[in-house]
């Protein structure tokens, strides 16, 4: 049962221009969401993340929207650069009974690749 | 470098052996979490530690163990290797946040 899901498994855009990096989630008790990069032969690397009491964050080129009815969350990219290649997963955690043990439950990732 | 070390970063070893992987978490991180990442399973997360107890268990096999010690570094063991357990193997480490933190890896070759 795949509980946070990315549907495309690549994206290509144009430097300069906008990413958006889609996630869908499953389970209502996920309270808290990241997105990690991940290079080849890496580790994944923070980016940005999302509590579930906000629709959006915003870390410069890095925004993510949550929106908790549809269960969806986003990455934007503005403006998108080459060195923004890379995997991206989303993630979430979830509080089970009184602590969060913050176990993260990825998505099976996108590849974005920008073009100069 | 997010301040997460792990050892060795490639390990390659026989079918039957045992192995131990190594991570020390990022200065002050109580927690240090284990994930599994294989070609056709994505990252799978493996076990949590919270200063030296084990607090929670995911898909573990019975055939892998691990532990925190005292100086907060954790390590984990797998045992009687099989093909499948080829894979990259990520420790995380969490401070107060929610954000976890991740290592560089390790690669393991099962041949």
């Amino acid at each position: 049962d795949q509980q946070v899901k990315q549907n495309s498994p690549s994206l290509s855009v144009q430097e300069g221009r906008i990413s958006i990096l889609n996630c869908d989630y499953t389970n209502s008790m996920f309270d808290y969401f990241l997105w990690y990069k991940k290079y080849p032969a890496e580790g994944p690397t923070f980016l940005i993340s999302i509590s579930s009491i906000k629709d959006k964050n915003e870390d410069g080129r890095f925004t993510v929207f949550l929106n908790k009815s549809a269960k969806h969350l986003s990455l934007h990219i503005v403006p998108s650069q080459p060195g923004d290649s890379a995997v991206y997963f989303c993630a979430a955690s979830a509080w089970v009974g009184s602590s969060n043990t913050g176990k993260l439950i990825f998505g099976q990732g996108t590849t974005l690749q920008v073009k100069p | 470098d997010s301040g997460v070390t792990q050892t060795p970063k490639h390990l390659i070893t026989a079918t039957g052996q045992r192995v131990t992987l190594r991570c020390s978490p990022r200065s002050g991180d109580l927690s240090v979490y284990w994930y599994q990442q294989s070609l056709d399973q994505g990252l799978q997360f493996l076990i949590q530690y919270y200063n030296g107890e084990e607090r929670a268990k995911g898909n573990i096999l019975e055939r892998f163990s691990a532990q925190q010690f005292p100086d907060l570094h954790s390590e984990l063991n797998l045992s009687s290797l099989e093909l499948g357990d080829s894979a990259l193997y990520f420790c995380a480490s969490r401070g107060s946040s929610e954000t976890q933190y991740f290592g560089p890896g390790t690669r393991l070759l099962v041949l």
